[in-house]
């Protein structure tokens, strides 16, 4: 069935550098892929998404393309802040429109 | 900005009670979901909800759990007799379109932590 893995936590990072987190996919056809984010004690907010194939998603300096020939739909950014601290999911559109999530990955940037 | 809403932020419950989870949806949305994440696990579909009725759920969605929306606003996941292994974070979630790809955009709550003792 399809499915998300992504890369395990915690990541912590210095302020202003690069971040990338893996997510690999096993889907059927070509689903729709996204990254949400969870800032503490709110709820999940889409970041951005992709919904065929090359496509790249981009928001508030976070990128991710989707990339068939590899599975995958890593999420990058350039220069990361504190406020970038978050937990990071990454999921794929089910045929019966939910979402198919991964575990989560959490971020802390330090100052 | 329209935000969905969730009560209680935290329940705590003995084991075989019953629990209600409320959810208030964005007003002109259409589809709704719950979801679960019990702790250090992944988020895990439960049951999605269109046109006063159940579209779909997961195997997790037995008989124990029910859902409804018994006004224009509110959206309940109902847990007849809770278990110990049913302590984990529910999340309710709304969208205003259905693509049977999967690419429909969906809204999350701050969920309600639910700890069975």
């Amino acid at each position: 069935g399809n499915s998300v893995t992504q890369m395990e936590g915690p990541v912590t990072l210095s302020e202003e550098a690069f971040l990338t987190i893996n997510c690999t996919y096993t889907a059927t056809g070509y689903p729709s892929l996204f990254w949400y984010v969870q800032y503490p004690g709110e709820g999940l907010q889409l970041l951005l998404k992709a919904t065929k194939a090359d496509d790249k998603g981009s928001n508030k300096g976070f990128e991710a393309t989707y990339r068939k020939e590899t599975t995958s739909f890593h999420l990058e950014k350039g220069s990361v802040q504190v406020s970038d601290s978050a937990v990071y999911f990454c999921a794929l559109g089910g045929s019966q429109g939910n979402l198919i999530f991964g575990k989560g990955t959490k971020l802390s940037v330090k100052p | 900005e329209p935000e969905v809403t969730q009560t209680p932020s935290h329940q705590v419950t003995q084991m075989g009670q019953e629990v209600i989870l409320r959810c208030v949806p964005i007003s002109n949305h259409l589809y709704f979901y719950w979801y679960r994440q019990i702790l250090g696990q992944k988020v895990e579909f439960l049951v999605s909800f269109y046109n006063n009725e159940i579209s779909e759920k997961s195997e997790i969605f037995d008989d124990q759990f029910s859902v409804e929306r018994p006004d224009g606003s509110n959206f309940t996941l109902k847990i007849r007799s809770t278990k110990l292994e049913d302590s984990a974070m529910y999340f309710c979630a709304s969208s205003p379109r259905f693509r049977p790809s999967g690419g429909n955009e969906q809204f999350f709550g701050p969920g309600t932590r639910l700890t069975v003792l």
